[in-house]
């Protein structure tokens, strides 16, 4: 029941930005994007969200287009501890229910 | 600000055993979510508290499964008897509020034999 679709795999080099893309073509005018994180045998960590305007906080940027059928997560900085696979997900604002996907790999290369 | 706490880390069991999972929220979070994660996928929920009560349990298949949060904190989540396609990680997650981000444990990884 994914409503996002993402890359199943991405490679960065350790320093450069790190651009990982989502397209949710459906999406409806109360749905929220968030960003999720998994690092090798830990739980989900939660990175951002938002819902029209572009947000930043102390880990990364969440650029979502106009339209917001698509939106772009942000690493500026990429280092190995960033190496995990990231979720994309849309979720209404009156409800709770997360679908996960399958999430696209990032690879952090030093 | 203490994390999502479960126990146990590991288990493995034989099929058609039973297990239960446990799981401490973040201190004032009224909202509790237990997910099962298959190797290779990601993590699907499977019931919803907010306080003590089931808001969304739709994919929990009951005939094995059950769980409760009694006084509002605390949850188990119990497998009798279990099968080999239950092999995964449990999660459990919890927010401030229904509409908050989830914050997650690192879950319990399930061995079945």
């Amino acid at each position: 029941d994914a409503k996002t679709t993402q890359p199943p795999s991405m490679d960065c080099a350790e320093g450069r930005a790190a651009n990982l893309p989502c397209n949710h073509s459906t999406i409806s005018g109360n749905e929220y994007v968030y960003w999720y994180r998994q690092i090798h045998s830990q739980g989900p960590q939660y990175i951002i969200h938002g819902l029209k305007n572009n947000e930043t906080n102390e880990m990364a940027s969440l650029i979502i287009t106009e339209d917001r059928k698509s939106s772009t997560l942000i690493l500026p900085h990429a280092t190995l501890r960033d190496t995990a696979v990231y979720y994309c997900i849309v979720r209404p604002n009156t409800g709770n229910q997360f679908y996960f996907g399958t999430g696209t790999s990032l690879t952090v290369i030093p | 600000e203490a994390g999502v706490a479960q126990s146990p880390r590991y288990k493995i069991i034989e099929k058609r055993q039973s297990v239960a999972f446990w799981c401490n929220p973040i201190s004032g979070h009224a909202t509790l979510y237990w997910y099962q994660q298959i190797l290779g996928q990601g993590p699907k929920l499977l019931i919803q508290f907010q306080n003590n009560g089931v808001v969304d349990d739709s994919q929990l298949p009951k005939d094995r499964f059950s769980a409760e949060r009694l006084k509002g904190v605390d949850s188990t989540l119990k497998i009798q008897p279990a099968k080999l396609e239950d092999s995964a990680v449990y999660l459990c997650a919890s927010s401030l509020e229904l509409g908050q981000p989830q914050h997650f444990g690192d879950g319990t990884r399930l061995s079945i034999l």
